[in-house]
């Protein structure tokens, strides 16, 4: 399973642009990255997944590189409603569902 | 639609006693996921489930084992707890046995004292 790193933690304001990056140097051939977000004392939401350029639906995008080596995670005017952690993750479609959560970046938002 | 239901939300036990959590997918999931999450750290996965049988296991000790019912409904026992064992005990559901986007249920968190 490809490791995935993260920063620890990010502070950003209100209404501004977050990116998120993931460095994923091990990934496989037949990985998808995906994201999850995940408030305290809730159960992770995934977010967005993709394989290769970019993919965009209704709460981020996610861009990622031709070599896939890294990945970046944009939640775009982010809220106070944002600060919860974010999870990367390499995952095999087709292999099971096992997901390996790293210990994530935990975003904070403030006024 | 329901999402993925846990019960009990909390649990408090002493060592070495036994526990039992419940899990039900959403409706038409057939998969069922077990994970444990540590404060401070990301969720560690236990066991798949998938058409009532065992798709993967996690490196767990054999004093946690799982089963999935006819309804995909699925249980999760763990002996014998240790005080390492006090955790958030996550359930996912998924449509089929290898999507990564899976549905998790609010958790049981567990005390062990």
């Amino acid at each position: 399973l490809a490791k995935t790193t993260q920063p620890i933690s990010m502070d950003s304001y209100e209404g501004q642009e977050v990116n998120i990056t993931c460095s994923h140097n091990n990934i496989a051939t037949n990985d998808y990255i995906t994201w999850y977000q995940q408030f305290p004392s809730q159960g992770p939401r995934f977010i967005i997944q993709g394989y290769k350029t970019k993919v965009t639906n209704e709460v981020a995008s996610l861009f990622i590189p031709a070599d896939r080596k890294s990945s970046t995670l944009s939640l775009p005017r982010v809220s106070l409603s944002d600060t919860a952690v974010y999870y990367c993750l390499a995952s095999f479609t087709g292999g099971g569902n096992k997901l390996t959560f790293g210990t994530g970046t935990q975003l904070k938002v403030e006024l | 639609d329901a999402g993925v239901t846990q019960s009990p939300t909390h649990l408090i036990k002493t060592r070495g006693q036994h526990v039992t959590l419940r899990c039900s997918p959403i409706s038409g999931h057939k998969s069922v996921s077990w994970y444990q999450q540590v404060l401070g750290q990301g969720p560690q996965f236990i066991f798949q489930y998938y058409e009532k049988e065992e798709r993967g296991r996690g490196n767990f000790p054999d004093r946690f084992s799982a089963r999935q019912f006819p309804n995909y409904s699925s249980e999760l026992n763990v002996n014998a707890l240790l005080l390492g064992d006090s955790a958030l005990y996550l359930c996912a559901s998924s449509l089929v046995g290898t999507d990564n986007e899976q549905f998790f249920g609010p958790g049981t968190r567990l005390t062990v004292l």
